[in-house]
């Protein structure tokens, strides 16, 4: 059964960082392009950030410069660090695992985590 | 691409046809465009992906159709636990993916 589980999350101040982790079972997260997607309280959905099979990583304009996605295929984990925060990065994070093992981030998201809350305030 | 959904919030009775539009600023590559349910405090659940195949367990009252910039889910006869929010994502262009504002479904 494939399960990806969140940590990570919390309150920070502006400027701070956090570095979320998602612990993957059930599937191996270097065969499929992972994903972070977020959602602002009471907002829709954006997408965030990818990662190939291959490596390659991919991120949203809003978070470019200052995310960094990467993986541990030894720990089979998902990970996102996040600098510099802002108030509007606050949002549920979201892990997300396509539907095929493409290795290709461009494709749709089967499987969800069940997210973590970052809160960016002082 | 910039995905806009239509109408915001659609109030409708158990039993009725809800259709939701989804449209792109430019045409979608392979018409790779998903629809997804959400309900509130959950994760997203993927319904329908490649515009018009419905995901594993889906019941066949969701259907997806459209091509290019124009998409459209339907919804033939709404049960009562598919009054939620729901969101079309194109997947078909480099990243960033993007996904739409949502459409509400709610209980009229």
């Amino acid at each position: 059964e494939v399960q990806l589980l969140e940590s990570g999350g919390g309150l920070v101040q502006p400027g701070g960082s956090l570095r979320l982790s998602c612990a993957a079972s059930g599937f191996t997260v270097d065969n499929y392009g992972m994903t972070w997607v977020r959602q602002a309280p009471g907002k829709g959905l954006e997408w965030v950030s990818g990662i190939s099979g291959s490596g390659g990583t991919y991120y949203a304009d809003s978070v470019k410069g200052r995310f960094t996605i990467s993986r541990d295929n030894s720990k089979n984990t998902l990970y996102l660090q996040m600098n510099s925060l802002r108030a509007e990065d606050t949002a549920v994070y979201y892990c997300a695992k396509p539907n095929e093992s493409s290795g290709y981030v461009r494709r749709p998201i089967d499987h969800w985590g069940q997210g973590t809350l970052v809160t960016v305030s002082s | 691409i910039v995905l806009t959904q239509s109408p915001g919030t659609l109030s409708l009775s158990p039993g009725e046809r809800a259709t939701l539009s989804c449209r792109a600023s430019q045409s979608v590559t392979s018409n790779y465009l998903a629809w997804y349910q959400q309900k509130p405090g959950q994760a997203p659940r993927l319904l329908i992906y490649g515009a018009s195949t419905r995901a594993t367990g889906i019941p066949d009252r969701f259907s997806g159709s459209g091509s290019g910039t124009d998409f459209t889910l339907t919804i033939s006869r709404l049960e009562p636990e598919d009054f939620a929010m729901y969101y079309c994502q194109q997947y078909g262009s480099s990243p960033p993916l993007t996904f739409g504002g949502g459409t509400k479904v709610e209980i009229k």
